[in-house]
């Protein structure tokens, strides 16, 4: 079955640096999500991708947040100078096509800590 | 502000025993409506979504109400297996084609043996 994977599975980082967290989709999906959850917290949205441009981002999502899609796999999160706040599990996820109903498949995330 | 609140739980219940649990959403433009599962430290997984007229799949089953905004998770016959942590999700076009999905914090449950 096909699935959203995600490297690494845990990064450690000292504060300040930058980190790239890596994801490659459902080979046919075209919408891509990041997300993030910080411990004992919801998960919430960070940006969605489409057509090699922002769809949409949250507040989260400032300018210390980046994404690419730099081949026809790979999608990443960058962040430029990461804070002791980034520390959370970063999720992927995928879908097919742009509607509301369908299922966005998640990637098993990547741990950051941030000391 | 969108938000998607949930029982808070946690949920102890003993094997073979029904559950419920409840959910509601603030933004009346939502349009799909979606259960996940979360098992500790892993990925949500899609549980079931929820319709209006309510759906069943085996043991579980979802209600929607739309009008007070309002859903809901039925676990019949709960298994050891069933433990886990059960979040509610909405998902609806902001007007920027993203589709991007509000989760509620979620309610943990605990089938004991």
């Amino acid at each position: 079955e096909p699935e959203v994977t995600q490297t690494p599975s845990h990064q450690v980082t000292q504060m300040g640096q930058e980190v790239i967290l890596r994801c490659v989709p459902i080979s046919n999906h075209l919408y891509f999500y990041w997300y993030r959850q910080i411990l004992g917290q919801k998960v919430e949205f960070l940006v969605s991708f489409y057509n090699n441009e922002i769809s949409e981002k949250s507040e989260i999502f400032d300018d210390q947040f980046s994404v690419e899609r730099p081949d026809g796999s790979n999608f990443t999160l960058k962040i430029r100078s990461t804070k002791l706040e980034d520390s959370a599990m970063y999720f992927c996820a995928s879908t097919p096509r742009g509607t509301s109903g369908l299922e966005q498949f998640f990637g098993p995330g990547t741990r950051l800590t941030v000391l | 502000r969108k938000e998607v609140e949930q029982d808070p739980g946690p949920f102890n219940v003993p094997e073979g025993a029904t559950v419920a649990f409840n959910c509601t959403y603030s933004n009346s433009a939502s349009q799909s409506f979606f259960w996940y599962r979360q098992d500790c430290r892993k990925e949500p997984k899609l549980l079931m979504s929820v319709y209006s007229s309510g759906n069943e799949d085996g043991r579980f089953t979802a209600q929607l109400n739309r009008a007070s905004q309002y859903i809901s998770l039925l676990i019949r016959d709960s298994k050891l297996s069933d433990s886990a942590t059960y979040l509610c999700v909405v998902n609806g076009d902001s007007g920027a084609g993203s589709y991007q999905l509000t989760f509620g914090k979620g309610t943990k449950l605990s089938v004991i043996p």
